[in-house]
């Protein structure tokens, strides 16, 4: 069965400080992968997602970023965070479909990561 | 542009009284609508994936439904352990893949 783990659970950091959240998926090959923020009272914002190694594609200019160093790795990085950056940020993967081949779409959630910039 | 609309923001049953909650939808080409359960401090969980019109899954006490414009997730007989914010989504096409279109979820408090 196919399983996602992020980390930090939680994290706390400073303006201005830099901030790296991983996520990896275990029991799949090639999947979709993608960044979601959820802030307080807004719904689920993608930000980034990915269809393979190196494959990025940007949702919502910003000062974050992302990248896809192996095939079940997906990295949301940050520069300087700014207090807007705050929220729970979360990966998801969907499985890839091969060319000509039907999507389901569904996507699969990570715990989440608590992120809070003071 | 896709939008997607759910009702009411939040809900408030005794345990046993069944109601719906509501989503609505536009978007071009429907292309599949999902409910996801969301527990505080947790990520979403898959319930179902809805297709076309009339379409109708069931999980336990959830039944989800679907017609050309909106999806209803009926909660029969809800028990405490139903409580957490529930979230629809559909698919919207972009350049190099698909992401989905949330609603901002409807948050059900059952209480015993």
């Amino acid at each position: 069965s196919q399983t996602i783990h992020q980390w930090p659970a939680t994290l706390v950091q400073p303006v201005g400080s830099p901030l790296s959240l991983e996520c990896t998926v275990e029991g799949t090959s090639n999947p979709n992968l993608y960044w979601y923020r959820q802030a307080a009272g807004r719904g689920l914002q993608l930000l980034f997602y990915s269809v393979g190694i190196g494959q990025i594609s940007s949702e919502v200019p910003q000062n974050l970023s992302a990248s896809r160093p192996q095939d079940r790795q997906f990295i949301l990085s940050s520069k300087k965070l700014l207090l807007s950056d705050s929220g729970f940020y979360l990966c998801a993967w969907s499985p890839w479909v091969q060319a000509g081949g039907v999507s389901t779409d569904t996507q699969y959630f990570g715990p989440g990561t608590r992120l809070t910039v003071l | 542009e896709d939008q997607v609309t759910q009702s009411p923001e939040a809900l408030r049953l005794q345990e046993g009284e069944s109601s719906s909650l509501n989503c609505s939808y536009t978007v071009s080409g429907l292309r599949g609508l999902f409910w996801y359960r969301q527990d505080p401090g947790k990520g979403p969980e898959f319930l179902f994936t809805l297709y076309s019109a009339g379409e109708e899954k069931e999980k336990e006490r959830l039944k989800a439904t679907l017609t050309k414009k909106e999806s209803f997730l009926h909660i029969t007989a809800p028990k405490p352990e139903d409580s957490a914010t529930y979230l629809c989504a559909v698919p919207a096409f972009n350049q190099a893949g698909t992401a989905l279109i949330f609603g901002k979820g409807t948050t059900l408090s059952v209480s015993s």
